[in-house]
């Protein structure tokens, strides 16, 4: 049972417009929300995160809003970039005492053209 | 600084082979954890380990173990390969294993078994 779903597997956007990257989530006791970015052959970096108690974070071109009611959450970036073009993921977790497990969406390849 | 380092780059095995795949954390931090990335999904949480005592355990089989070493570093150790094992094995690190405590990916691990 997947609880976080990207249900865009791609996207591809003209450079300077806007990107729109959806996730969804099931589990209710997520209240951390993250999205990374990847690199053929790199590992993910952390791009920007939100805690559920907002519902709008900004950081430069990216900004991360939350809908908890819809279980929903998107990141734009504005002006989209060609050194933006790479795999978002969508990932989530759970406060706890102990440890920082991620649960990971499948991903959204985003392609941004010249 | 060094990030992340993860060895070997790629690895190829044969089913009913075992395999032992290692991640160097970040200097000073003390948490490390293993993500399965299977082709065209998202990175899947094995294992987080802390101070050498494992913190977190996802849902995989018991031919999936791993472990701790002093200097922090860990190995992840896979039994009786299947073709099903064949992914990139990414490992994070991260300071502490509180929650919300941002993870640092490696490069990861290809591993492709025949």
């Amino acid at each position: 049972d997947q609880q976080v779903k990207q249900n865009s597997p791609s996207l591809s956007v003209q450079e300077g417009r806007i990107s729109i990257l959806n996730c969804d989530y099931t589990n209710s006791m997520f209240d951390y929300f993250l999205w990374y970015k990847k690199y053929p052959a790199e590992g993910p970096t952390f791009l920007i995160s939100i805690s559920s108690i907002k519902d709008k974070n900004e950081d430069g071109r990216f900004t991360v809003f939350l809908n908890k009611s819809a279980k929903h959450l998107s990141l734009h970036i504005v002006p989209s970039q060609p050194g933006d073009s790479a795999v978002y993921f969508c990932a989530a977790s759970v406060f706890q005492a102990a440890g920082n497990k991620l649960t990971f969406g499948g991903g959204t390849r985003v392609l941004v053209k010249p | 600084d060094a990030g992340v380092t993860q060895s070997p780059t790629h690895l190829i095995k044969t089913r009913g082979q075992h395999v032992t795949l290692r991640c160097s954390p970040i200097s000073g931090h003390k948490s490390v954890s293993w993500y399965q990335q299977v082709l065209g999904q998202g990175p899947q949480f094995i294992f987080q380990y802390y101070e050498k005592e494992e913190r977190g355990r996802g849902n995989f089989p018991d031919r999936f173990s791993a472990r701790q070493f002093p200097n922090y570093s860990s190995e992840l150790n896979v039994n009786a390969l299947l073709l099903g094992d064949s992914a990139l094995y990414l490992c994070a690190s991260s300071l502490v294993s509180a929650s919300r405590d941002e993870q640092f990916f490696g490069p990861g691990t290809r591993l492709t078994v025949l």
